[in-house]
């Protein structure tokens, strides 16, 4: 089982809103990303957890909080965004540094 | 400064035949690469994963490393109209840290 659960698959939130998206593995996986996607562009990196600990940030707007309650949870808490911030976000998960990555399947955010 | 480069095509190529996708990357501590296919909308889906010199198979897919010249490929047998999508190259940063990094992917349009 390689599954990588994501909710919820669309978002659509006012700039004043805040929300979470969740991402859930049960593979005993260590290693947790938040990545980001816009239209015809490469996924971005936003933040990798290793055994629950934020380890890399990449200078992400504090706009987006992540956060990592345990080994087999991930949440992206979102407030005040911007328009911009409209993309594809997705969660992946590896068993540990530089081995696979799977992924999920995506929240489809709009920013209104 | 891209760590991982794709031509982002699109590559054309008919059915039958073999695509062959192409990936480099400039940090020579990278150890491991992968490649992914994304489907429109979708999101990446992990079809290789490389750790060493030389080829490896998996049906009618063979992952090419060469870390003397610093390339990655991956060739595609048998191409189907069903193999039409982007193609990804991620391959891992080194520096203390193992950052999972994308390439900007190339387009593969398979036609009959």
């Amino acid at each position: 089982d390689t599954e990588v659960t994501q909710t919820p698959k669309h978002l659509v939130m006012g700039m004043t809103n805040k929300k979470s998206l969740k991402c859930e593995q049960h593979m005993g996986h260590r290693a947790m990303y938040w990545y980001k996607q816009k239209a015809k562009k490469p996924p971005e990196l936003m933040f990798v957890y290793s055994y629950e600990k934020l380890s890399i940030n990449e200078s992400v707007p504090s706009r987006f909080s992540p956060e990592c309650p345990n080994s087999s949870l991930l949440n992206l808490h979102l407030h005040a965004l911007q328009p911009e911030d409209s993309a594809l976000y997705l969660c992946a998960s590896s068993l540990g540094a530089s081995t696979e990555a799977f992924f999920g399947q995506g929240t489809r955010l709009t920013v209104v | 400064q891209k760590e991982v480069e794709q031509n982002s095509g699109p590559l054309s190529v008919p059915e039958g035949a073999i695509a062959s996708l192409n990936c480099t990357y400039s940090d020579r501590g990278s150890q491991s690469f992968f490649w992914y296919r994304q489907y429109s909308g979708k999101s990446p889906e992990l079809i290789m994963s490389i750790y060493s010199n030389g080829d490896k198979e998996d049906g009618r897919f063979t992952a090419q490393l060469n870390k003397a010249s610093q390339y990655v490929s991956l060739l595609i047998r048998d191409s189907q109209p069903s193999d039409s999508a982007t193609y990804l190259c991620a391959g891992g940063v080194s520096g203390g840290s193992y950052i999972p990094t994308f390439g900007r992917g190339t387009s593969l349009i398979v036609h009959p």
